[in-house]
């Protein structure tokens, strides 16, 4: 059964710092890797989305990699911004492509 | 194109009542994912339905819970005789095809008094 974990749970940044959340996952059959937030209240918004095949995606100032044969990915941020403020969710496609996993999320403030 | 559209956004049921949960794909999507998010949890997934099939509903309790998505209208989850356990986000998300990116709804939330 996959497991994801995210770590840290939570992160509070000065405003205008780099910063990078991290995602493990137990089991490396798996279809793509997605970095969605999730605002209070509020639905998800999906962020950078990387096949299996590939090891990197980049969209603004989100970086997020993926490396397959150790179980990890990370989501880097660039000067950070207080509307960055919100959960991080690494979520797995698994190989057969029916269903996503989620972790539990990263909890990042950004405080001006 | 309008994105994933879930109705109603708030509902309040008493214990025992029914709740009939709405969720319209985006257009052209005919695989439909149902997550549900208890509080202070994580999302975890329920139910993957195509039109009028259900291919994989592994994650859906076994009981007073069921989910359909018609040839014609809304995917619908119903939850029979609600507890107040049952009190979550519920979330829809909707791809083109299997294995392609989900698009999600904003979510119900169901509080159960």
């Amino acid at each position: 059964k996959q497991e994801v974990t995210q770590i840290p749970a939570a992160l509070s940044v000065p405003e205008g710092e780099n910063l990078v959340l991290n995602c493990s996952f137990t089991d490396s059959a798996i279809y793509n890797l997605q970095w969605f937030r999730q605002d209070p209240g509020k639905g998800l918004t999906s962020l950078l989305l990387i096949q299996s095949s590939q090891r990197e995606q980049t969209s603004g100032r989100l970086n997020a990699s993926l490396d397959k044969s150790s179980g990890r990915s990370t989501l880097y941020i660039a000067a950070s911004q207080p509307g960055d403020s919100a959960t991080y969710l690494c979520v797995l496609l698994e190989a057969s492509g029916s269903r996503l996993t989620f972790g539990e999320g990263t909890q990042l403030t950004v405080n001006p | 194109n309008a994105g994933v559209m879930q109705n109603p956004r708030h509902l309040v049921r008493r214990r025992g009542q029914e709740a009939r949960l709405r969720c319209s794909p985006m257009k052209g999507h005919s695989h439909v994912y149902w997550y549900r998010q208890l509080p202070e949890e994580g999302l975890k997934f329920m139910v993957y339905l195509q039109k009028e099939n259900i291919i994989d509903e592994s994650g859906m309790p076994k009981e007073r819970f069921s989910a359909e998505f018609p040839k014609e209208g809304p995917s619908i989850l119903r939850i029979q005789q609600v507890v107040r356990g049952d009190s979550a986000a519920y979330f829809c998300a909707s791809s083109p095809f299997q294995a392609g990116e989900q698009y999600f709804g904003p979510g119900t939330r169901l509080t159960v008094t």
